[in-house]
């Protein structure tokens, strides 16, 4: 099946400053969504992009389909930004996401 | 428009009983997948139930199960539950264009607890 692989799995930075997440996954998609875990777990919707670029507000999202690859950009990076970010993919005819691992981003004030 | 929810929230349970866990899906959403998240495993498919009908079903033992009613309600059953059993279950649903499974939305999970 298809693989994802997000990178880094960690990430400290300050606040303010900015940050790249990376997701590689090893087959063409259907779908990829990007998440943000919440303290409690719930998933929450960054960005449904199975190619191209989005922006929404300091978030952006980039997936280059023909190289298998997506990025999430965040700017000004605020400590609400702080958890696990995950990446997600649905393979052709898949029916399924397949999650890849997460990045925890770590904001200190 | 309402999100997805889940019920109940927490749950704990002993080794060898049985659970059952609910999601109700957005309004018109007609396809309801459900996802374990465990620390060692992460997030991993379960099933998924379009207009009543299993579509897909993960990598898991028989003693996971489910259904899906005709308002598009699921319900996912663990019977003769194991430590390992204890995860968060997270529920998704989605409306489904022609061939495309579209953005999916999850519900705030159900923490499973197995003494």
């Amino acid at each position: 099946g298809i693989q994802v692989e997000q990178s880094p799995p960690d990430l400290i930075l300050q606040e303010g400053a900015n940050s790249t997440l990376r997701c590689n996954f090893s087959d063409s998609v259907n779908n990829l969504q990007w998440f943000h875990q919440n303290p409690w777990g719930q998933l929450i919707n960054l960005f449904y992009i199975p190619s191209g670029t989005k922006q929404n507000g300091r978030l952006s999202a980039t997936t280059v389909a023909t190289e298998r690859y997506s990025l999430l950009y965040i700017s000004s990076s605020q400590t609400t930004d702080s958890g696990v970010y995950f990446c997600a993919v649905e393979g052709q005819g898949a029916q399924k996401l397949v999650f890849g691992q997460g990045t925890r981003l770590t904001i200190n004030p | 428009k309402a999100g997805v929810t889940q019920t109940p929230r927490y749950l704990i349970k002993t080794r060898g009983q049985q659970v059952t866990l609910s999601c109700s899906p957005i309004s018109g959403h007609r396809s309801v997948s459900w996802y374990q998240q465990t620390p060692g495993q992460g997030l991993q498919f379960l099933f998924e139930y379009f207009s009543e009908t299993q579509r897909n079903k993960g990598n898991f033992p028989g003693r996971f199960s489910g259904r899906q009613f005709s308002n598009s309600r699921s319900e996912m059953n663990v019977s003769t539950l194991e430590l390992g059993d204890s995860a968060l279950y997270l529920c998704a649903s989605s409306f489904w264009g022609r061939t495309i499974m579209g953005e999916q939305f999850f519900g705030p999970g159900t923490r499973l607890t197995v003494l």
